[in-house]
């Protein structure tokens, strides 16, 4: 199966700053077919971003997705004080199934 | 909007099994892939398994084949998650979610919606 490493494992930020959060793949995801989403204490992950880069129904523009084939990233462009949470990556169409990161705690500073 | 709630928290001795619900209300549930995913105390999220309602058959992750199954009530718009033989390694919330495509398979799926979590705690 396909495993996702995460880094870092916490980012430690201001809110203003700019988030560069990375997903690397053991093996090519297949069509960029890699979602993000948002955790915060005690509520259900929020979609972010699927297919590597576009962004989910009514998310901010400050969030955004590139990469492709083993590499990807999710970044924030100015981190508002709610854009502070524990974020995962998922691969999906890949043999046997579907996989997710180990987060990555995006604290403020 | 499609909106899944799930059934409440449950306690489970080790060895027994425990039975999740997850209805939909607000949008098409029997075309679009119900998954099922968990988080252990303090852990990531990790996939369960998957249905389509309307086709009835279940895909399984590797890890719990066997030991769940996954069903779906398109008549009350429920997907069920039972999983067998419990232990306390098993105590986690469980979330359903609803897959991306129509007719979509589960394992080609990201989530969204997803319901608000079970707490399922194996103890004895």
């Amino acid at each position: 199966e396909i495993v996702l490493t995460q880094s870092p494992g916490t980012l430690s930020l201001s809110p203003g700053e700019r988030a560069t959060l990375s997903c690397r793949a053991s093996q090519s995801v297949s069509s960029s077919y890699l979602a993000w989403y948002q955790q915060k204490p005690g509520q259900a992950p929020r979609l972010l971003i699927y297919g590597a880069s576009s962004r989910a129904t009514g998310i901010p523009d400050r969030f955004s997705g590139s990469g492709s084939g083993t590499d990807f990233t999710l970044t924030i462009s100015r981190l508002e004080p709610e854009d502070f949470a524990v974020y995962y990556c998922q691969q999906y169409g890949s043999s046997p199934g579907i996989t997710f990161g180990q987060g990555t705690r995006l604290e403020i500073k | 909007q499609v909106q899944l709630v799930q059934s409440g928290a449950e306690v489970k001795k080790p060895g027994s099994s425990v039975k999740v619900s997850c209805k939909a209300s607000g949008g098409t549930f029997s075309s679009y892939a119900i998954s099922w995913v968990r988080q252990a105390p303090g852990q990531g999220l990790e996939w369960m398994g998957g249905i389509i309602p309307i086709f009835g058959t279940a895909n399984y992750a590797q890890k719990f084949q066997g030991r769940v199954t996954i069903t779906a009530d398109e008549s009350t718009s429920t997907a069920y998650m039972e999983l067998s033989s419990l232990r306390s390694e098993d105590t986690a919330v469980y979330y359903c979610a609803r897959g991306s495509g129509y007719y979509s398979p589960p394992t080609y799926n990201w989530f969204d919606p997803w319901g608000q979590g079970t707490l399922v705690t194996v103890s004895s």
